[in-house]
């Protein structure tokens, strides 16, 4: 079973951030933050990960709390084509076996 | 540099019938994971493979299994297919770093 939980789905305005937020209740002292997305039809597609500190890079930034309970996505300027299911994991370093959850389905629109 | 390959896109297969699955990873990537997604469970992890040996196996039952060939492509195959077995399945493949890379999937029908 997935260990994140995540709003089943958020709209966002073209052009608008899009703050996408995660609760990692269970998450462990060696355990990252991954997050996902996967557009309709197509595999996931990596976005960004972190251990504790915030990360940054072209496609999104990753804020996490100091506790690591939580984290949140920020798509700074999102487009039509960021329309998708965005999945946080938390798991080893190894990243061999991730356990997705339901997501969130973002929508952007017009 | 080319991406995770998935072969077939697409195939339809009927009930007891076998079918094998090919997945090319990413030139350098030695590990190669396996995922099943459909719409009522979601994306369910199958199977890794690291230098030719399982190293994690997913709650499936033994009629899914795979392999990994020394040149770091892997296959999967599942025996005697049921309809719940229609899904699209999933082939990832990682280096030494955390981001998993995954391919188009193929997408399998049972009648």
């Amino acid at each position: 079973d997935a260990k994140t939980t995540q709003p089943p789905s958020m709209d966002c305005a073209e052009g608008r951030a899009a703050n996408l937020p995660c609760n990692h209740s269970t998450i462990s002292g060696n355990e990252y933050v991954y997050w996902y997305r996967q557009i309709h039809s197509q595999g996931p597609q990596y976005i960004i990960h972190g251990l504790k500190n915030n990360e940054t890079n072209e496609m999104a930034s990753l804020i996490i709390t100091e506790d690591r309970k939580s984290s949140t996505l920020i798509l700074p300027h999102a487009t039509l084509r960021d329309t998708a299911v965005y999945y946080c994991i938390d798991g080893t370093g190894t990243a061999s076996k991730l356990t997705f959850g339901t997501g969130t389905r973002l929508q952007v629109t017009l | 540099k080319a991406g995770v390959t998935q072969t077939p896109r697409y195939l339809i297969k009927t009930r007891g019938q076998q079918v094998t699955l090919s997945c090319s990873p990413i030139s350098g990537h030695r590990s190669v994971s396996w995922y099943q997604q459909t719409p009522g469970q979601g994306l369910q992890f199958l199977f890794e493979y690291f230098s030719e040996t399982q190293r994690n196996k997913g709650n499936f039952p033994g009629r899914f299994s795979g392999r990994q060939f020394s040149n770091s492509r892997s296959e999967m195959n599942v025996s005697t297919l049921e309809l719940g077995d229609s899904a699209l399945y999933l082939c990832a493949s990682s280096s030494l770093a955390n981001e998993q890379f995954f391919g188009p999937g193929t997408r399998l029908t049972v009648l």
